[in-house]
């Protein structure tokens, strides 16, 4: 089956410590992205990437970093400078040059106790 | 920047009424993309619209584009408890296929 993946689903993490969170797609798209997702707001963009080796700030990128090594791997790490960890994370992509509509992973929820 | 505001934030509705989600901005679109998100779950893609008064129809959904591209609205017929939901709109028109979504409106359906 193709998709995207994440994982965890859930994520416990003690504050101060660093954490990564996992995106995977086999759907050979070449943009990918990461949202973070807060109760009753929409989607802020944290990341993005084009193509491999390259990658933007979103809206609110402080406190995160990703690396894009792979066409297919995305991973995002939240960092202990990120000041309000706990959200649910949403990674996406897209096929670049196509339509531009996304496709979405089933998300990971962080919570930073 | 960019901003996609999205109205009402809550909709209420017995089953088998009409259900309506608005989303307008303050610039014209390029295009506007809809998604739904089940409880606990994550977007899924519904349509994009890109001419200007367009309209399209899914089954008991009907979207609408603006004739001047700055607004955008989502209606379901005769709601079903498999509606329930948040709905998003998107401004799918910014640089690098990057979306700026709308708040969104989550909407509950009770039987």
């Amino acid at each position: 089956d193709g998709g995207i993946t994440q994982s965890p689903k859930y994520l416990f993490r003690k504050e101060g410590q660093n954490v990564t969170l996992s995106c995977e797609q086999n759907l050979n798209h070449d943009a990918m992205y990461w949202y973070r997702q807060d109760p009753g707001q929409g989607l802020r963009l944290i990341y993005y990437s084009q193509i491999v080796n390259d990658f933007q700030k979103g809206d609110i990128a402080e406190g995160y970093s990703v690396s894009r090594e792979k066409k297919e791997s995305f991973p995002l790490t939240v960092t202990s400078a990120q000041k309000n960890p706990t959200a649910f994370y949403l990674c996406a992509s897209r096929l670049a040059g196509g339509s531009d509509t996304q496709y979405f992973g089933p998300g990971t929820r962080l919570t930073v106790l | 920047g960019q901003q996609v505001m999205q109205i009402p934030q809550y909709q209420h509705v017995q089953e088998g009424e009409d259900f309506t989600t608005y989303c307008n901005s303050s610039t014209t679109l390029s295009n506007i993309q809809w998604y739904k998100q089940r409880p606990g779950g994550h977007p899924v893609f519904l349509i994009q619209l890109v001419k200007s008064g367009e309209v399209k129809k899914q089954k008991r959904l009907t979207f609408q584009f603006g004739e001047a591209k700055k607004n955008s609205s989502l209606h379901i017929t005769a709601t079903q408890t498999t509606d329930v939901g948040t709905y998003f709109c998107a401004d799918g028109g910014t640089s690098y296929g990057k979306l700026t979504f709308g708040q969104g409106t989550i909407l509950t359906v009770h039987p």
